[in-house]
């Protein structure tokens, strides 16, 4: 069965500090991903996906990610966060036959003004 | 603001009471999911409807209940719940089941519910 993991559950940075947020999947066939975000009393909105082509992905809002297929990684990354980018962050991959979307556990990040 | 409309935003209701959640899409999308979300934990799926039929039953207890009455509505109906049924419940929408490539799910902002 497919599942992801993120490795950082509870983040806390001061503003420009550089951000990388682990995932990893485990699912041997043909994936998308996606990283998505929840900012406090919102609803979840898309950061960024990969399908296919450049492994190094760019989102909004500055962020960006990079797919690892050899480690089964999706790493998000952004080299200033903002005190805005305080949310919840949660890593997706989807199996390409069913289209069910399934979450990694999540990351509470917190920035420092 | 998100293009997925879900009423109402919150609902306290009894452990006797019958209620429904609406969620409302006017993107075109014709698959359309159900989500309960704990405090701090990701989404779990529970529904998943295709062409306004129900295509993913991920083991819900039957006090669930959807419904799909055209390709932009979609209801939950709720009856006989217990306290742990408190919950956020997502609706979403993706322009198609199963092929994701360029199709995210767009997400609404979600039904507070507390069940007394």
């Amino acid at each position: 069965a497919q599942s992801v993991s993120q490795h950082n559950h509870h983040v806390i940075l001061s503003e420009a500090a550089s951000l990388e947020l682990g995932c990893n999947y485990s699912y041997g066939g043909t994936v998308n991903l996606f990283w998505y975000v929840q900012y406090p009393g919102q609803h979840l909105q898309l950061l960024l996906k990969y399908f296919s082509g450049d492994p190094l992905v760019k989102g909004i809002k500055g962020f960006e990610a990079e797919f690892i297929k050899s480690k089964f990684s999706f790493n998000l990354r952004k080299p200033s966060v903002q005190w805005s980018d305080t949310a919840e962050y949660f890593c997706a991959v989807t199996s390409s036959n069913t289209g069910k979307l399934i979450f990694g556990q999540g990351t509470t990040l917190q920035v420092k003004p | 603001d998100t293009e997925v409309t879900q009423t109402p935003k919150h609902l306290v209701m009894g452990m006797t009471n019958k209620k429904s959640l609406k969620c409302e899409q006017h993107m075109g999308h014709r698959a359309m999911y159900w989500y309960k979300q704990k405090a701090k934990k990701p989404p779990e799926l529970m529904f998943v409807y295709s062409y306004e039929k129900l295509s993913i039953n991920e083991s819900v207890p039957s006090r669930f209940s959807p419904e799909c009455p055209n390709s932009s509505l979609l209801n939950l109906h709720l009856h006989a719940l217990q306290p742990e049924d408190s919950a956020l419940y997502l609706c979403a929408s993706s322009q198609v089941l199963g092929r994701q490539r360029d199709q995210p799910q767009h997400f609404g902002d979600g039904t507070r519910l507390s069940i007394l």
